[in-house]
């Protein structure tokens, strides 16, 4: 159980163009989820809190109107990079909030890697 | 504010050595942690955590962690490393909102 997937897995783009990346927790329900960038060779950023059905709370420093997010139901969450940039390749990994008990646990997608060019 | 130091970037053991890896954290009230590992181009993937009671928590593959909180760590420790745990290693520490902080991660090399 707790599995989260994330799609695409790869992606290519060209600059000034828009990118969505789609995270789905597959056997659980998900109220919170979590969108990190990781640079290469570095630690996860938290780039915002995706809160079902409201809006998404963002971390100090990341654009709200750069980076979308939307998390329409309680199993999907998606981030979409609009006018994508160089700056903004990165490999950009979800995770979703199942709350066990007392205490909640972070489960993790497998990561979208993004190139623009 | 929380914070999580991993002060090894990277470490090397040989195949069959043990292995102990390090994590000091900072938070203000009883902390959650975790321990994840993620493979080259992956996500990652949780092998243990600790939310309260028992303070040596045992988790998949083999691993395990001690929490102890008078030196505010947790480290992860596993008595036999295989090649297969070659890979990168985060702590992380949360709280009951799960605003989670991650380690800048370690990486492990195993050796033949």
């Amino acid at each position: 159980g707790a599995v989260v997937s994330q799609h695409p897995s790869r992606v290519i783009c060209k600059s000034g163009t828009s990118v969505k990346i789609e995270c789905r927790s597959l056997d659980f329900q998900a109220t919170t989820m979590f969108w990190y960038r990781q640079f290469p060779k570095q630690s996860l950023m938290l780039m915002a809190t995706s809160n079902e059905g409201s809006k998404a709370t963002y971390e100090q420093g990341v654009e709200k109107d750069k980076f979308l997010i939307n998390h329409a139901s309680l199993t999907l969450s998606t981030l979409t990079v609009t006018s994508a940039h160089p700056e903004d390749s990165s490999f950009y990994i979800c995770s979703a909030r199942r709350r066990q008990g007392f205490a909640d646990t972070q489960y993790f997608g497998p990561g979208t890697r993004l190139t623009v060019l | 504010a929380q914070s999580v130091t991993q002060p090894d970037i990277h470490i090397t053991v040989s195949e069959g050595a043990s292995l102990e890896l390090r994590c000091n954290y900072s938070y203000g009230a009883t902390p959650y942690l975790f321990w994840y590992v993620q493979s080259p181009g992956q996500g990652l993937q949780l092998l243990l955590k600790y939310f309260s009671g028992d303070t040596l928590v045992q988790g998949i593959k083999g691993f395990e962690a001690e929490f102890k909180r008078s030196q505010s760590s947790f480290n992860l420790r596993k008595p036999s490393v295989h090649w297969s745990d070659a890979a990168e290693y985060f702590c992380a520490v949360g709280g009951n909102n799960n605003d989670m902080r991650f380690g800048a991660g370690t990486r492990l090399t195993v050796k033949p």
